[in-house]
């Protein structure tokens, strides 16, 4: 499986403020996904980052909120735009349909975000 | 809106005994289905991945898949203190690697020594 990190892997950010997270993985990936896990609760799917091309979004998370890049086969950034305490959450990359055939979706360490 | 539900728990097992862990799902279209075990304060690390029915075993898991009753489970054999974690069952449209992952809300899963 790919080797995936993140950064940072918590920050504390006052309200308003934006927090850029990076993906990074050690092998060349077609597909990296982005999820938020608020406390206490499962995984929730954001968005979809395909090299080459817009992310796409899924229900109740926009382009403004939530900006996305990809600009090369391994790595991604996630942006958390004018925040708010209820961003406060865990945020995690996956990666997924590498070049190594890669059917499963494996996951980075994570970043801990606190909004005060 | 597709979902995927299980059953929160706790669910308490002793030591060397079977954890029977279940997920059942709304989408029929689903094709790839996965269990991924969670420790505090760590991110989801998957144990099983399952595409066809019937019985997939690695090691001490078994993941069991019928698509006509969308039904997925998981067991534990030997239970070990170690198992003891957040169980999520997560499922998909495509190959896996090719689309974002629904997941269910977990089964926090005790195993007693």
């Amino acid at each position: 499986s790919a080797v995936i990190s993140q950064k940072p892997s918590r920050d504390i950010c006052q309200r308003g403020t934006s927090l850029t997270i990076q993906c990074q993985v050690d092998s060349q990936v077609t597909m990296m996904f982005w999820y938020r896990q608020q406390p206490g609760q499962s995984l929730t799917l954001i968005a979809t980052a395909n090299q080459g091309s817009e992310a796409t979004y899924e229900s109740g998370f926009v382009i403004d909120k939530f900006p996305i890049s990809r600009p090369n086969l391994t790595f991604s950034t996630l942006t958390v735009s004018n925040m708010s305490p209820e961003d406060s959450s865990i945020y995690l990359c996956s990666v997924g349909g590498g070049g190594q055939g890669l059917r499963e979706q494996y996951f980075g360490p994570g970043t801990r975000l606190t909004v005060t | 809106q597709k979902e995927v539900e299980q059953n929160s728990g706790p669910l308490s097992v002793p030591e060397g005994a079977i954890a029977s862990l279940n997920c059942t799902y709304s989408d029929r279209g689903s094709q790839s289905f996965f269990w991924y075990r969670q420790y505090s304060g760590k991110s989801p690390e998957l144990i099983m991945s399952i595409y066809s029915n019937g019985d997939k075993e690695d090691g001490r898991f078994t993941a069991q898949l019928n698509k006509a009753s969308q039904y997925v489970s998981l067991l534990i054999r030997d239970s070990q203190p170690s198992d003891s974690a957040t169980y999520l069952c997560a499922v998909n449209d495509a190959g896996g690697g090719a689309d974002g992952l629904t997941f269910g809300k977990g089964t926090h899963l005790i195993i007693q020594p």
